[in-house]
């Protein structure tokens, strides 16, 4: 088991509300991403935060927006939720210039639905 | 950014060796994963391969990886039914990690 703490693991809310979800990264790990990951699918990655701002962003709206706080926990925030939001969100840690730079740990997610 | 292609399911009898596939287009990966999934659980990191290696073996765990066909394989020996789970393979893209769609492994007694 990694060190990643996400919290909820479930939710659930109605289209057009607005989500937080939260982010504990592993001791020693100083770089946050968020993945979404809906059903039958691959994870897709959102963005990237080091150093309390965004460093790299994948296709996904403006609505879909995120903090890092300086002890490097994490927020994935969404605003006017739709239907499709609906998925596992997974947050990863990492250290990059650590002795383990390249492995990237996950938590456990935190399942949204949206009705 | 990179396509990752899984085949979707794998079945294979206790004790049997697996042998997971993926292909990925996109050859500047400098390293490329094998992460499991089990039933509404996160993704647990498996192995990886340093994208100038050829092969990779960690226990039960052997990752070959030829560069010229892109193609990246994971097998898995002895196989236990504890070890059914989706298996994604991902490569680096920038800061973030492309996955394909997952191998659903079946063990069966």
């Amino acid at each position: 088991e990694t060190g990643v703490t996400q919290s909820p693991t479930h939710l659930i809310k109605t289209r057009g509300q607005q989500v937080t979800l939260r982010c504990s990264s592993q001791s020693g790990h100083n770089t946050v991403s968020w993945y979404q990951q809906a059903l039958g699918q691959g994870p897709q990655f959102i963005f990237q935060y080091y150093r309390e701002e965004e460093n790299g962003r994948g296709n996904f709206p403006p609505r879909f927006s995120g903090l890092q706080f300086p002890n490097y926990s994490s927020e994935l925030n969404v605003n006017a939720l739709e239907l499709d939001d609906s998925a596992l969100y997974l947050c990863a840690s990492s250290n990059p210039t650590g002795p383990e730079h390249e492995k990237l740990f996950f938590g456990s997610g935190t399942q949204l639905s949206v009705l | 950014g990179e396509d990752v292609e899984q085949s979707l399911f794998l079945s294979v009898r206790e004790g049997d060796s697996s042998v997971i596939n993926c292909t990925y287009t996109d050859s500047s990966s400098t390293y490329l994963y094998w992460y499991k999934q089990e039933p509404g659980a996160g993704l647990q990191l498996l192995t990886y391969i340093f994208s100038n290696m050829d092969m990779k073996q960690d226990q039960r765990l052997t990752v070959l990886l030829n560069k010229k066909d892109k193609h990246l394989s994971l097998r898995i020996a002895d196989t236990q039914t504890g070890d059914s789970a989706i298996y994604f393979c991902a490569g680096t893209s920038g800061y973030a990690l492309n996955f394909g769609k997952g191998t659903s492994l079946l063990v069966t007694p």
